[in-house]
């Protein structure tokens, strides 16, 4: 079965500050997408990043970057220099490409960037 | 970028009534939609899955009689919560796909529903 884990529950940094989001997951397909996704108080969810399970290579987008470790079935979001608009709940998500290819979401993590 | 829309994104109705959300694809057909729902300060939990043109398919614990889906065109797909009581006050998000299950899902911007 997926799970996805974000075992912080609320974080809080001072605005340039650098911070990074946990997310662990447990799956037993071979072939799966892991995604990033930010809901800000507004209650859209935004997509920042969905990674291949073959492609480990880490990922850099401005002052957003992820590491991928499949030997950990870790899937780490930072955030550099972090700014107050980067507040927001984060969201690790699994989809499995065997079953219907439904989205499992972690419990989120509400970070808080203070000025 | 492909946008999903949906309709009303808020609704305030008393316990009892009716209330249909509308989830739409605007520049995509979408042959899958899915419906999600989130408790506040809770992950969002997928309710069920809808192809167009056939049934959808409901998570367990998920009533059928109480939350209806129809997905009867590729642009389209409808979510009345029907009956409505307090405990099903929430906000519900559509996202929708095109295509095979490599493609993305793409997420409307969500509908809060407070029922009184």
């Amino acid at each position: 079965a997926q799970k996805v884990t974000q075992a912080q529950t609320e974080i809080s940094v001072v605005e340039k500050e650098d911070v990074t989001l946990d997310c662990v997951y447990e799956t037993r397909d071979t072939t799966y997408y892991l995604f990033w996704y930010k809901q800000p108080p507004s209650g859209e969810l935004v997509f920042l990043i969905r990674r291949n399970s073959f492609d480990e290579q880490n990922e850099i987008s401005g002052r957003y970057s992820w590491n991928f470790q499949k030997s950990t079935s870790s899937f780490n979001f930072t955030i550099t220099a972090s700014q107050v608009v980067d507040s927001a709940v984060y969201f690790c998500a699994l989809s499995d490409l065997t079953g219907a290819n439904n989205l499992f979401f972690g419990t989120g993590t509400r970070l808080t960037v203070i000025p | 970028g492909a946008v999903v829309s949906q309709h009303p994104s808020r609704v305030i109705c008393k316990s009892g009534t009716s209330v249909k959300i509308e989830c739409r694809s605007l520049d995509f057909q979408a042959t899958t939609m899915f419906w999600y729902r989130q408790f506040p300060k809770k992950s969002l939990m997928l309710m069920a899955t809808s192809n167009e043109g056939s049934k959808a398919t409901y998570e367990q614990g998920v009533e059928k009689d109480k939350f209806l889906i129809n997905h009867a065109s590729l642009t389209l797909s409808t979510l009345t919560v029907t009956s409505a009581h307090p405990e099903d006050s929430s906000f519900y998000i559509c996202s929708a796909r095109e295509g095979g299950k490599d493609n993305e899902q793409f997420f409307g911007p969500g509908t809060r529903l407070t029922v009184l």
